[in-house]
């Protein structure tokens, strides 16, 4: 059973609405969670962290957890076509980030003017 | 640039040679950690410093692999012996408390 699952699309959004993507996560015991955005050739850049059930709100990105589920996901409103990405989900077993992440395949997010 | 830095940002190099790579972290983090990543998969964990003590290795991380922070500040992880399924994007990343911030990555071509 993989730890980190995504569907890995890709998942096409008109610009300007909402893009909405998802994960599930497989360790109870996990603590932390985080969104990166990797744009094609380069690194994963931080774009979201969240620690408690609910959702977090950071300009167009909320990012919404259910421990209960197993769940995380992450909307993105009024969708830009640099918004066009790789979207990585990471779980991390412990708080405090004393363990390494543990990543999702990713998925594929295409913005269409 | 306060940012993650790893040099180099890519290295090509054949069957059986030895390679090694160097990421500097953002100044105040004490964590840095180790990564890779092939193409179409998410970033594997591969070892993790806190200061310059190696706290955690991933099984990943075979015999030929080898990762040091000397004085808990820039690390090295070296690849022996390199082999074709040593190809990939080697990202390095740091951090204070739980978020991670990555550097640049370098990529390995082993031929």
């Amino acid at each position: 059973q993989k730890e980190v699952e995504q569907n890995s699309g890709p998942l096409s959004v008109p610009e300007g609405a909402i893009a909405s993507l998802n994960c599930t996560y497989s360790d109870r015991g996990s603590q932390s969670f985080f969104w990166y955005r990797q744009y094609s050739g380069k690194s994963p850049e931080l774009i979201m962290s969240i620690y408690s059930n609910g959702d977090k709100e950071d300009g167009r990105f909320t990012a919404q957890l259910n421990k209960a589920s197993q769940y995380v996901s992450l909307l993105i409103r009024d969708s830009q076509p640099s918004d066009s990405a790789t979207y990585l989900c990471a779980v991390n077993k412990e708080g405090g980030g004393a363990d390494g992440l543990t990543f999702g395949k990713g998925t594929h997010l295409i913005i269409q003017p | 640039d306060t940012g993650v830095s790893q040099d180099p940002r890519h290295k090509i190099t054949k069957r059986g040679q030895n390679v090694t790579f160097r990421c500097d972290p953002i100044s105040e983090h004490n964590r840095l950690y180790w990564y890779r990543q092939t193409l179409g998969q998410g970033p594997e964990f591969l070892t993790y410093f806190q200061n310059e003590a190696q706290l955690e290795k991933s099984r990943l991380l075979s015999d030929r692999f080898s990762a040091e922070r000397p004085k808990g500040s820039f690390s090295t992880l070296e690849i022996q012996r390199t082999e074709q399924g040593d190809s990939a994007m080697y990202l390095c990343a740091s951090g204070r408390l739980g978020e991670q911030f990555f550097g640049p990555g370098t990529r390995l071509t082993v031929l």
